[in-house]
């Protein structure tokens, strides 16, 4: 089974600060990794799919990169509503599918 | 609009059964791979089991054996037979779409990009 490792589980920061999460896959996941956002009482909202494609929608502060077994989740400027848990996913286990254990990004 | 709502949660006891169900509009479920999702109270989120476009299925080896996965095409409802339920399945299960193309060409995936809003289970004597 492939396990995806997030750093760290917590964030605290300020509007404006640029914030970056990391995701670790156990084993090679080529670039078969999705971010999603999630915020108290709501439904997982995709963010990135691709590893670094922009889900149509998102505003261009989130980006993502990485290939292989390390990968970042990066928002630019943090904005009030971009307080939340994120999770990473890997797809590359076909068809099976495994999240990370979450980010949750708090107001320093 | 593309929309997904679940229901059919509830209070069930060790040992038995429920099924969810998940009413899509704005799309075809049997077009699509839908999958179900959940997240036990305070935790990370957990994938659960897939419906294939064409109709295969698979599971998550804590689910395997005892849930089922089903659509109803005339009614465009994604469904989640859970039998011998436990107290670890208590959880907000989500349906949603999956957007991934599995052939014997290779797999894509693109996301799940649309979800419902949740049903919440809880298994407790």
């Amino acid at each position: 089974d492939i396990q995806m490792t997030q750093s760290p589980s917590s964030v605290s920061a300020s509007v404006g600060d640029r914030v970056t999460i990391t995701c670790r896959a156990s084993q090679g996941i080529s670039s078969w990794l999705a971010w999603y956002q999630q915020k108290p009482g709501k439904a997982p909202k995709l963010l990135i799919y691709a590893a670094s494609s922009l889900q149509s929608g998102v505003p261009s502060r989130f980006s993502g990169s990485g290939s292989g077994t390390d990968f970042t989740l990066t928002i630019s400027s943090l904005q009030p509503e971009d307080f939340a848990t994120y999770y990473c996913q890997q797809a590359n286990s076909f068809p099976f599918l495994t999240f990370g254990g979450g980010t949750k990004v708090e107001i320093k | 609009e593309v929309q997904l709502v679940e229901s059919g949660g509830g209070l069930v006891q060790p040992g038995g059964s429920l099924r969810l169900s998940c009413a899509a509009s704005g799309f075809t479920v049997s077009s699509n791979y839908m999958s179900w999702v959940r997240q036990a109270p305070g935790k990370g989120l957990e994938w659960v089991s897939v419906i294939y476009s064409g109709g295969s299925t698979y599971y998550a080896d804590s689910v395997k054996g005892r849930f089922t996965i089903s659509r109803d095409n005339s009614k465009n409802t994604l469904y989640l037979q859970m039998n011998s339920l436990r107290a670890e399945d208590t959880a907000v299960y989500y349906c949603a779409r999956d957007l991934r193309v599995d052939t014997a060409m290779g797999h894509y995936y693109y996301g799940m990009d649309v979800w419902g809003q949740g049903t919440t289970v809880t298994v407790s004597s």
